[in-house]
């Protein structure tokens, strides 16, 4: 069964340092999405992205994120320069038929 | 905010079926019940979903009330693997497809007890 993939499975950072992080969507979805989990809160929606463009952000996906689709496969979010905030799991999802289907998550751990 | 309320936790002895209730009372006319699951720090697993009728598939059951109010996630027969936090999540999808990021709440910390 297709699933998403991520990479890395985890991250350390230094605060200040840009961090990219990975997303192998299941193939012939068209949307997709970046999540972001803070340790023992809530999944928090950042970002949409259709057709090579930003579909919906939240309030959270301010100028220091940024996402991007460099090539058919893989989808990125780039943290132009971490704060010790960021630290938590981010999720990619990709949606197809009325479901989006998450992949495992990276850890980013910024110290 | 989420559009759903869902109890903080519930406990279900292995075996038997677990029964998770939510209430959407605010749902609109075009949203669908999403329900997903995740184990630990996992990511977010999808379980299944439905817009007016019962939906049934290999891993749950999901009961609409009439009134699209309030639903039920049914797990017919629960393991220890089904210890998890579920979500229950109501979302519209675009009439071209794609659909708004989903808004989690705190969901219900399921425990199967053996």
């Amino acid at each position: 069964e297709p699933e998403v993939t991520q990479t890395p499975s985890h991250q350390v950072t230094q605060m200040g340092q840009e961090v990219i992080l990975r997303c192998v969507p299941i193939s012939n979805h068209l949307y997709f999405y970046w999540y972001r989990q803070i340790l023992g809160q809530k999944v928090e929606f950042l970002v949409s992205f259709y057709n090579n463009e930003i579909s919906e952000k939240s309030e959270i996906f301010d100028d220091q994120f940024s996402v991007e689709r460099p090539d058919g496969s893989n989808f990125t979010l780039k943290i132009r320069s971490t704060k010790l905030e960021d630290s938590a799991m981010y999720f990619c999802a990709s949606w197809y038929q009325e479901t989006q289907y998450f992949g495992p998550g990276t850890r980013l751990l910024v110290l | 905010d989420a559009k759903t309320t869902q109890p903080p936790s519930m406990d279900c002895a292995e075996g038997r079926a677990a029964n998770l209730p939510c209430n959407h009372s605010t749902i609109s006319g075009n949203e669908y019940v999403y329900w997903y699951r995740q184990i630990h720090s996992q990511g977010p697993q999808y379980i299944i979903h439905g817009l007016k009728n019962n939906e049934t598939n290999e891993m749950a059951s999901l009961i609409i009330t009439e009134d699209r109010k309030s639903s039920t996630l049914i797990l017919p027969h629960a393991t220890l693997r089904d210890t998890a936090v579920y979500y229950c999540i109501v979302s519209a999808t675009y009439s071209g497809g794609g659909a708004d990021g989903l808004t989690f709440g705190k969901g219900t910390h399921l425990i199967i007890q053996p």
